[in-house]
């Protein structure tokens, strides 16, 4: 069974409001990663939370981790027609090997 | 921007050939790791390596195989092209001790008719 999954599968918003996804992940965790694919290329690494933490922030992204309900959030600020993309949420495997466990992904589209 | 490279970016190929995906990083890295994605769905793990000479299944089984003599260089190879290898496979690879990101190359789409 996979580790995390995630919702909504999709999100359509419009150019300058929030965007709020989520990640359920089942196992614990060392950190908890979010990565953005834009259609048909590879993943881009956009933040990494770990276990001790409950928040961060980098640029427009906010991420919470409630370690007790095994959940994440991803929130954009002031979204723009640009970050239209695939989100994933990803979790450790703990170890030596780095191994991610990804979620199911959530589809933005920010309308313009 | 990632120093990863995948070739070719798209290919189509015919039932029964042999097929080899090249994936390369010039960041140093010694882990390196294959996944494979169908359209809108989820990654996959199938295989990785800790370094040249190691490489070990993932989570999810494929029949494909790999190869680690360089550090920079984890080839993946097909011997018998089917349908339902059709995917798109993603190369990434991470560096040691640090932090735990995955640099991601821009992936292989592959369609086996």
């Amino acid at each position: 069974s996979q580790q995390g999954e995630e919702d909504p599968q999709a999100l359509s918003i419009q150019e300058g409001e929030n965007a709020t996804m989520n990640c359920s992940y089942k196992t614990s965790i060392n950190n908890l990663q979010w990565y953005r694919q834009n259609s048909g290329r590879g993943l881009v690494h956009l933040i990494l939370i770990r276990s001790n933490e409950r928040e961060k922030h980098s640029g427009r992204l906010r991420v919470t981790l409630d370690t007790s309900k095994k959940s994440s959030s991803l929130l954009i600020t002031a979204s723009r027609a640009a970050d239209t993309a695939s989100y994933f949420c990803a979790t450790d495997a703990g170890g030596a090997t780095n191994k991610l466990i990804f979620g199911t992904g959530t589809l933005l589209a920010v309308q313009p | 921007e990632a120093d990863i490279y995948q070739t070719p970016r798209y290919l189509v190929i015919g039932t029964g050939k042999k097929i080899t995906l090249e994936c390369s990083q010039t960041m140093g890295h010694d882990k390196m790791y294959w996944y494979q994605q169908d359209p809108g769905m989820e990654l996959h793990l199938i295989h990785y390596s800790y370094g040249v000479n190691s490489t070990e299944k993932g989570d999810l089984s494929s029949e494909s195989t790999v190869s680690r003599i360089r550090t920079e260089h984890f080839p993946l190879t097909l011997e018998s092209a089917r349908p339902s290898h059709t995917s798109q496979y993603l190369c990434a690879s991470s560096a040691p001790f640090f932090t735990d990101t995955q640099y991601f190359g821009p992936g292989t789409r592959l369609t086996v008719l």
